[in-house]
């Protein structure tokens, strides 16, 4: 079954400062990987995805994410932190099974920026 | 158009008392999913809905949960006899439903306390 690992449950950076989120992985198949944001009393709001093709994600708002299977990483990456970006980040593995796409979710990262 | 919706925002229980929680996913959306996000969890998948298949329920903790999806549209998620562990915070999602890495609509979620 797959697994995610995010390394950090709480990470802090000055604004302007890079970001960089971890997350590994474990599947069986090659994996669809995710990463979502969550604010404060809202849902989750997709920022990238990776499916096939080109290993550098874009996503909103800034962010990016390079799948690399041969280190099962997929770390979310931001050259300049802005305050708005303080939230909890998500990433996520997709487990394809009989249809259902379940979404493996790791622990989370809560993102804070120091001013 | 409108996103995923989820009613009510913030629901107070005592335990031993049923609890409805309702997701009204995106229109055209043949895929919904319901998560949990707990503490001590994280975010866990618990049922899938595609289309007039039948459910994967294999994500439901017990038998006091129960979904239904009726007309393919509107997704009811039915506690039976609360437990202070079912306290969480309950997200849906819904998808196009299309065939690879399908992205998931997250609605704001329902807060459930159980006293």
């Amino acid at each position: 079954a797959q697994s995610v690992t995010q390394l950090g449950s709480h990470v802090s950076v000055s604004e302007g400062a890079l970001v960089l989120l971890r997350c590994n992985y474990s599947s069986s198949v090659p994996p669809y990987l995710f990463w979502y944001v969550q604010y404060p009393n809202q849902g989750l709001q997709l920022l990238l995805k990776y499916t096939t093709g080109a290993t550098l994600v874009k996503g909103i708002n800034g962010f990016e994410a390079e799948f690399k299977k041969s280190e099962t990483s997929f770390h979310l990456t931001k050259p300049s932190a802005h305050m708005s970006d303080a939230a909890e980040y998500f990433c996520a593995v997709s487990d394809l099974v009989g249809g259902a796409q379940k979404l493996v979710f790791g622990q989370g990262t809560r993102l804070t920026i120091n001013p | 158009g409108a996103g995923v919706s989820q009613s009510p925002s913030n629901k107070v229980t005592e335990k031993g008392k049923d609890v409805e929680l309702r997701c009204d996913p995106i229109s055209g959306h043949t895929a919904l999913y319901w998560y949990r996000q707990s503490l001590g969890q994280g975010l866990e998948f618990l049922i899938y809905f595609q289309g007039n298949s039948a459910p994967d329920k294999s994500g439901l903790p017990s038998d006091r949960f129960s979904a239904e999806r009726t007309g393919g549209s509107v997704s009811t998620l039915t506690i039976q006899r609360t437990q202070q562990e079912d306290s969480a915070v309950y997200l849906c999602a819904s998808s196009p439903g299309l065939a690879g890495a399908d992205t998931q609509y997250f609605g704001p979620g329902t807060r459930l306390t159980v006293l």
